[in-house]
């Protein structure tokens, strides 16, 4: 067990819906990575926060948008969801950007099924 | 842009039998991270690496860095069947602690016949 915990593990939705994963980080840990991993495109970063605030942005598409909370827990929504958006969302977190060599630990992850 | 090359993609190999699966990455690096992935399951740690020559072991796994070849290897000794799992190797995408997104391979999946 990572310490990093997300919520729902499973959710089966329509196409055109919005839903919201949350990520809660170890304790502690002021970074908040998202991740999707699906078959055809692999394992691909989409978005951080650090301590609040956006620090970097990967492949996230423009319906997707992602927070971080004072209480450093994140929440990834998908919007006008498509069949493609089907995959594993993974969230990980990791201690202060200072703490070298920046391990990431990582949550039991949300399938998400778009039907 | 950082590209991420595992090889092979899919490995079958019998117990009791050594491989290396490599890991080639296109860009400067000063880390390189090994994960394990169970079907449908989380990505756990396996190793990082922190610099050129750096040779981590665990059981049956050593994986060794060459910074200069942007090449690291995951070396599988004896293998027993519960070494079964997706292997991938991560590369961070930022500099320095600005951020650690990590970019990954395509991963290997092994399976360890009896």
């Amino acid at each position: 067990d990572s310490g990093v915990t997300q919520t729902p593990k499973h959710l089966i939705t329509a196409t055109g819906q919005r839903v919201t994963l949350r990520c809660s980080p170890r304790s502690g840990d002021l970074s908040v990575y998202w991740y999707q991993q699906s078959l055809d495109q692999g394992l691909q970063f989409l978005i951080q926060y650090y301590n609040g605030e956006e620090r970097a942005k990967g492949n996230i598409l423009e319906r997707f948008s992602a927070q971080q909370f004072p209480d450093l827990h994140s929440e990834l929504n998908l919007s006008s969801l498509e069949l493609g958006d089907s995959a594993l969302y993974f969230c990980a977190s990791s201690p202060s950007l200072k703490a070298f060599p920046y391990e990431q630990y990582f949550g039991p992850g949300t399938r998400l099924t778009v039907t | 842009e950082l590209k991420v090359e595992q090889n092979p993609l899919f490995l079958s190999m019998q117990e009791g039998k050594n491989y290396t699966i490599y890991c080639n990455y296109s860009t400067t690096s000063d880390r390189l991270y090994w994960y394990r992935q169970d079907p449908g399951k989380s990505l756990e740690s396996l190793f990082v690496l922190l610099s050129n020559g750096a040779v981590k072991q665990e059981g049956r796994l050593m994986a060794s860095l060459d910074t200069k070849a942007r090449l690291s290897t995951l070396h599988i000794t004896a293998a027993v069947h519960d070494l079964s799992a997706t292997y991938f190797c991560a590369v961070p995408g930022g500099y320095g602690g600005a951020t650690n997104k990590l970019i990954f391979g395509t991963g290997t999946l092994l399976a360890v016949q009896p």
